[in-house]
């Protein structure tokens, strides 16, 4: 069964420093892995789409990569801002039995202080 | 504007009521799913739908069910059957199930009374 690990639980920064968040996941047969923002009382905001056969997706000051032989992936954020405090979420979706499925990390709260 | 909108934003349901979220997309979308989440839990995943008429069950489908009538429209109810419904609840769409990215609404928080 699929698990998606996410550490750390919450990560508190000053504003301007470059930080990665990790995320970890058991099973390396997956079609694809998503990261998301969530604000509080919000719903989740696609960040970025990394497929398979890709290493690595950038959209701004985020970049994101893949290696599915050791089942990890991370979100750079680079030259961090208070905009960017929410919680990330990593997830992914397998191939097998709950096929097209995203299966979800518990998530990183992020915090960017002034 | 295309996205999807969840009405209402806040539910409160008495005991024994079944009560029904609203799920709408003008993505033109195949796939749509319902997930709930829990603090300290992560999202779960109730129920999807590849293609209108046809539905399946996720992981925590017990005291749920669904309709998919319309391409556009993917209404969740929520049944007395479910003794724990207060939870935070998200609908998602994504053009193919397995390869798609998926786009997610607002969300509407249900509270038992």
């Amino acid at each position: 069964k699929q698990e998606v690990t996410q550490i750390p639980a919450a990560l508190s920064v000053p504003e301007g420093e470059n930080l990665v968040l990790n995320c970890s996941f058991t099973d390396s047969a997956i079609y694809n892995l998503q990261w998301f923002r969530q604000d509080p009382g919000k719903g989740l905001t696609s960040l970025l789409l990394i497929q398979s056969s890709q290493r690595e997706q950038t959209s701004g000051r985020l970049n994101a990569s893949l290696d599915k032989s050791s089942g990890r992936s991370t979100l750079y954020i680079a030259a961090s801002q208070p905009g960017d405090s929410a919680t990330y979420l990593c997830a992914v979706i397998n191939y097998g039995g709950s096929q097209g499925n995203l299966i979800f990390g518990k998530g990183t709260k992020l915090s960017v202080k002034p | 504007d295309g996205g999807i909108t969840q009405s209402p934003k806040y539910l409160f349901r008495k005991e024994g009521q079944n009560v029904t979220l609203s799920c709408e997309q003008n993505l033109n979308h195949d796939a749509m799913y319902w997930y709930r989440q829990d603090p300290g839990q992560g999202l779960r995943l109730i129920y999807y739908s590849q293609i209108v008429n046809d539905f399946q069950k996720g992981d925590i489908a017990e005291g749920y069910s669904v309709s998919r009538e319309k391409k556009e429209s993917f209404p969740l109810t929520v049944t007395s059957a479910q003794k724990n419904p207060t939870a935070f609840y998200l609908c998602a769409s994504s053009i193919a199930r397995e390869r798609g990215e998926q786009f997610f609404g607002p969300g509407t928080r249900l509270t038992v009374l």
